[in-house]
Parts: structure tokens; sequence; C-alpha cells
């Protein structure tokens, strides 16, 4: 069962803007992280973020969490032309499972 | 390099076949994973081990077989009763503690099987 819901599926930006990619999800979780994945490509992890923590950078990218909203943001800051790819969110929980969501689908025109 | 490799990169299937996906690591990790990517969506959980010779199904595992022979090796079948074997097919691995996998996983980069 797919744990996290995505919003929006798809985002098309000029080169330079910035990004805001929006995840929700169901249950309580360890911690959720963003994958990327090029087109035809396997999936390569971006960050982690903890349950208690509420904000975490890395370079260009922004990730927040919000766990009484279940939800979390990925923002990526002066978009390039090769950032374009697909973003998935994932929640980590008890077990060892990673539970994905659909995606959002982002396109940096140049 | 370190790292973990899927094979074939395209593979296609007659209807009634079986067929064997290769996902090979040597990253040392315990645990690895089987996940099925179809058009515009997110991956679903086929298989999952966490140790060798232990594996767990996933929320798919209908139609799929595994097994964990070696700690780097996690081959995936796909049987004949799979009815709609046609997807993208990514093999992962984790780093565990206590015997449980921990946090971020490294994808292989896939497998496309396309059913004739």
């Amino acid at each position: 069962s797919q744990q996290g819901e995505e919003d929006p599926q798809a985002l098309s930006i000029q080169e330079g803007e910035n990004a805001t990619m929006n995840c929700s999800y169901k249950t309580s979780i360890n911690n959720l992280q963003w994958y990327r994945q090029n087109s035809g490509r396997g999936l390569v992890h971006l960050i982690l973020i903890r349950s208690n923590e509420r904000e975490k950078h890395s370079g260009r990218l922004r990730v927040t969490l919000d766990t009484s909203k279940k939800s979390s943001s990925l923002l990526i800051t002066a978009s390039r032309a090769a950032d374009t790819a697909s973003y998935f969110c994932a929640t980590f929980r008890q077990g060892g499972k990673l539970i994905f969501g659909q995606g959002t689908e982002l396109s940096v025109k140049p | 390099d370190g790292g973990i490799t899927q094979s074939p990169k395209y593979l296609f299937r007659k209807e009634g076949q079986n067929v064997t996906l290769s996902c090979e690591q040597n990253l040392n990790h315990d645990a690895m994973y089987w996940y099925r990517q179809d058009p515009g969506q997110g991956l679903r959980l086929i298989y999952y081990s966490q140790i060798v010779n232990d594996f767990q199904k996933g929320d798919i595992a209908e139609g799929y077989s595994v097994s964990r022979e070696k700690k780097e090796s996690f081959p995936l079948t796909v049987t004949s009763a799979q009815k709609n074997p046609t997807a993208f097919y990514l093999c992962a691995s984790s780093t565990t503690s206590g015997g449980v996998a921990t946090d971020t996983q490294y994808f292989g980069p896939g497998t496309r099987l396309t059913v004739l």
C-alpha cells in the first residue's frame, strides 16, 4: 500500500526558480527520506529527516517535516536544467520497510 | 567501485515463461529489496531480505519468488503466475542494525521487463 501522497504530480519551472514539492503520509514514522530518479534509472538518496527534526538543509535542498500534519516539503533553490527528474518521498517504518509516494515529476526549462 | 548492479537492463519474455532478474551488491549490506515500478507510479515492495537465507513478502509478492543464498546476491524470478509482469524492476540494499534494516537504501539501475 502507498503511504505517501505527493503534490503536485508534475511541476514545470524555469531555470533559476525555486521548486517546492509536498508529501503527506498517513501513519507515524521513524524518518522521512527524499529520493531522485532520472528517467529510466535507479533512485538516488537525497536527504533524510528524522521524526524529531523540523528542518534540514543539504546544498540547494531544504526539507521540512511537520509530524502534527503528517507532511513534508522539499525545496530546491535556484533550480538547474540538470534537476529535471522525478522526486519521491519515502517514509521509514519499524521493521525496516520504506514506503514510497507516487512522486513529483519536475521539469526545469533552460 | 562499490555499488549495486542489475542485469540485464532490458528483458523480453514470452507469456508463460519464467524469467530471473539478477541483483548483485558489493557494499557488504545485509538487507536487500526488490521493487516494482509502473509508469508514472511510485515503487511497490515485492520481497525483502534482512539476512542471508531469510526473506519476507512485501506488498505485491504474488507471482514472484526470490532466494538469498549469498549476502551479495538476491535474484528475483518472475513466474508465469504473475499476470501483468511488464514493469521496471529495481533492486536496493541497506545496512542493518540489530538485524533490522536501517535508513537509507541504495538502488541499482533497474531492469525493464516486457512481456511479448
